[in-house]
């Protein structure tokens, strides 16, 4: 079946180390975004990429790096440089290019990474 | 001042009761998306629109573009859809298959 897989699902990291969240989609959909979640509020956009080897920054990207090697996977890597690390991340994908207007794009999504950093 | 706004934050609902969660937005939009989150964190879509009205089982989705504003129903609601519901749309002049998400809403729906 075709989906996102995030993995893992529960993270947990000391502060000041660097850790690397996985995200692998197998439906063929050229564009990707990284979410992160905190409580109470809406989900804002950390990166994403519409096409392999090609990614932009989001709202709040930084402390955040991703790479984008494969069209299937899109890595997001949080820094030590990111103040409030602990939170739950999520992936999703879309196709692009079939967007017109008045339709909109489809997105699909990964379970999530709850990230706590101690 | 949020692009999307959600309303209610918390519903608490008896069992079989109607429930409506409403969704206004302030921006120009390709579609409008309503997403379901479990407590697990996990998020599925439910609906995708641009026009009119939606219906899967019992779920119903409707959106007027001139009002910016978008209804979820939930028809003979059952525990099983405790959940927060999310209202998110893709900004006509922004990055294709970007989302901009309202804070949701929390479902609770007891026995």
């Amino acid at each position: 079946d075709g989906g996102i897989t995030q993995s893992p699902k529960y993270l947990f990291r000391k502060e000041g180390q660097n850790v690397t969240l996985s995200c692998e989609q197998n439906l063929n959909h050229d564009a990707m975004y990284w979410y992160r979640q905190d409580p109470g509020q809406g989900l804002r956009l950390i990166y994403y990429s519409q096409i392999v080897n090609d990614f932009q920054k989001g709202d709040i990207a930084e402390g955040y790096s991703v790479s984008r090697e494969k069209k299937e996977s899109f890595p997001l890597t949080v820094t030590s440089a990111q103040k409030n690390p602990t939170a739950f991340y999520l992936c999703a994908s879309s196709i692009v290019g079939v967007s017109s207007l008045n339709l909109g794009t489809e997105a699909f999504f990964g379970q999530g990474t709850r990230l706590t950093v101690v | 001042k949020n692009e999307v706004e959600q309303s209610p934050q918390n519903l608490t609902a008896q069992e079989g009761e109607f429930i409506t969660i409403n969704c206004s937005y302030s921006v120009g939009i390709s579609a409008l998306h309503w997403l379901q989150q479990h407590p697990g964190g996990g998020i599925v879509s439910l609906f995708m629109l641009s026009s009119g009205k939606k219906k899967h089982g019992r779920l119903i989705a409707t959106i007027n573009i001139q009002e910016k504003h978008s209804s979820l129903h939930i028809t003979a609601s059952h525990p099983r859809d405790s959940a927060v519901y999310i209202c998110a749309v893709e900004d006509y002049g922004g990055s294709q298959g970007n989302l901009i998400f309202g804070k949701g809403t929390k479902l609770s729906v007891k026995p």
